[in-house]
């Protein structure tokens, strides 16, 4: 049963476009929120994160909305650079449930084109 | 400061071998996090350790098990290896509070043939 659900495997925008990527998530548990980028051969790395008591958290070029009432959250990468292309993964987390343990999406590749 | 190191990077057993895998984490966070990565799958949560001691426990067979020493190293071990484990781990550091943000490690490649 897959909680946390990016349903874009892939997503291909222009080089100073926006780039959104969606995720969306079942458990009403879920409080926390995070975006993970992953490079090939590396870890992922923390790029952003959003609690459930905001809609939107912003920094830098990364922006973050959560709509709460739809279980749906978004990141917005504006503009987007080459640099960008790379697989970015979704999290959630219960931390009411006193576990920081992340349940994790499938992800979605991001191309830049330059 | 370093960041989270794993060894080794790479790996290939065959089927009904044992394997263990080490992760450092970063200089005084104290819990550590293990993840399974397979193609479709995305990441999946196998356990965490704080303190030596298992905190949490994802739904994995107890083929998989893990420990945690003083200085807060940790290994993970897989006993029976089966093809199905075939994927890349991953290992992730904190603090430890339910806040911290999770660190990751470069992850070790495992292929069981």
């Amino acid at each position: 049963d897959q909680q946390v659900k990016q349903n874009s495997p892939s997503l291909s925008v222009q080089e100073g476009r926006i780039s959104i990527l969606n995720c969306d998530y079942t458990n009403s548990m879920f409080d926390y929120f995070l975006w993970y980028k992953k490079y090939p051969a590396e870890g992922p790395t923390f790029l952003i994160s959003i609690s459930s008591i905001k809609d939107k958290n912003e920094d830098g070029r990364f922006t973050v909305f959560l709509n709460k009432s739809a279980k749906h959250l978004s990141l917005h990468i504006v503009p987007s650079q080459p640099g960008d292309s790379a697989v970015y993964f979704c999290a959630a987390s219960a931390r009411g449930g006193a576990t920081n343990k992340l349940i994790f999406g499938t992800g979605t590749l991001l191309a830049v084109q330059p | 400061k370093a960041g989270v190191t794993q060894t080794p990077r790479y790996l290939i057993k065959t089927r009904g071998q044992q394997v263990t895998l080490s992760c450092s984490p970063i200089s005084g966070h104290r819990s550590v996090s293990w993840y399974q990565q397979t193609p479709g799958q995305g990441l999946q949560f196998l356990f965490e350790y704080f303190s030596e001691t298992q905190r949490n426990k994802g739904n994995f067979p107890g083929r998989f098990s893990g420990r945690q020493f003083s200085n807060s190293r940790s290994e993970m071990n897989v006993s029976t290896l089966e093809l199905g484990d075939s994927a890349l781990y991953l290992c992730a550091s904190s603090w430890g509070t339910l806040t911290d943000t999770q660190y990751f490690g470069p992850g070790t490649r495992l292929t069981v043939l």
